[in-house]
């Protein structure tokens, strides 16, 4: 079972700010997924790093965009934030069978 | 492109109840199937897993069988406690082995258990 961790665990910015967070996978996992959830569109792929390239990216405007670091933390960003990005964001690493295991997420309000 | 369908709920039983919870899905190839759970507040827990046709996952007394003929991996549980109250996701991964696109996740059950 992969340990996932998350910083910071919620946070709260005004529409036009950008923000950045952070994933750190506690074991040495070379992919890291991350996903939006929200009430209206569910779950939603965001975009795949693996060994700190872009692998998949979702349907998602180019104000969102990620990084990884050679030791596999990931950070995700945001630039001037829109109401609608208010939500659950989730990063995961992958298993060996296409299963992802996921961190306890970042609750952003964008008020 | 890959779809999941699944009934959003809520769904109210007693304690001690039959659970089933359907899910359906559309992929292209041979798609990996995973229920998932998720309690208020956190993140998401891998429930159970089927990686080919006939399959069955099965965790904390969770079950679900991969119905290929059907597109099928509905979720059932003999008999429920309050505990498993939770949002549960039926999810796919279009590539067996390896999430090229990410997982692609139904809607969402909201299960409720009333004692």
């Amino acid at each position: 079972k992969a340990g996932v961790t998350q910083t910071p665990r919620y946070l709260i910015k005004t529409r036009g700010q950008q923000v950045t967070l952070s994933c750190s996978p506690i074991s040495g996992h070379r992919s890291v997924s991350w996903y939006q959830q929200t009430p209206g569109q569910g779950l939603q792929f965001l975009f795949e790093y693996f060994s700190e390239t872009q692998r998949n990216k979702g349907n998602f405007p180019g104000r969102f965009s990620g990084r990884q670091f050679s030791n596999s933390r990931s950070e995700m960003n945001v630039s001037t934030l829109e109401l609608g990005d208010s939500a659950l964001y989730l990063c995961a690493v992958s298993g060996g069978w296409g299963e992802q295991f996921f961190g306890p997420g970042t609750r952003l309000t964008v008020l | 492109g890959d779809s999941v369908t699944q009934m959003e709920g809520p769904v109210t039983l007693s304690e001690e109840a039959f659970l089933t919870i359907n899910c359906t899905y559309t992929a292209t190839g041979y798609p990996s199937l995973f229920w998932y759970v998720q309690y208020p507040g956190e993140g998401l827990q891998l429930l159970l897993k089927a990686t080919k046709a006939d399959d069955k996952g099965s965790n904390k007394g969770f079950e679900a069988t991969y119905r290929k003929e059907t597109t099928s991996f509905h979720l059932e549980k003999g008999s429920v406690q309050v505990s498993d109250s939770a949002v549960y996701f039926c999810a796919l991964d279009g590539y067996s082995g390896g999430g090229a696109d990410g997982l692609t996740f139904g809607k969402g059950t909201h299960l409720i258990i009333q004692p």
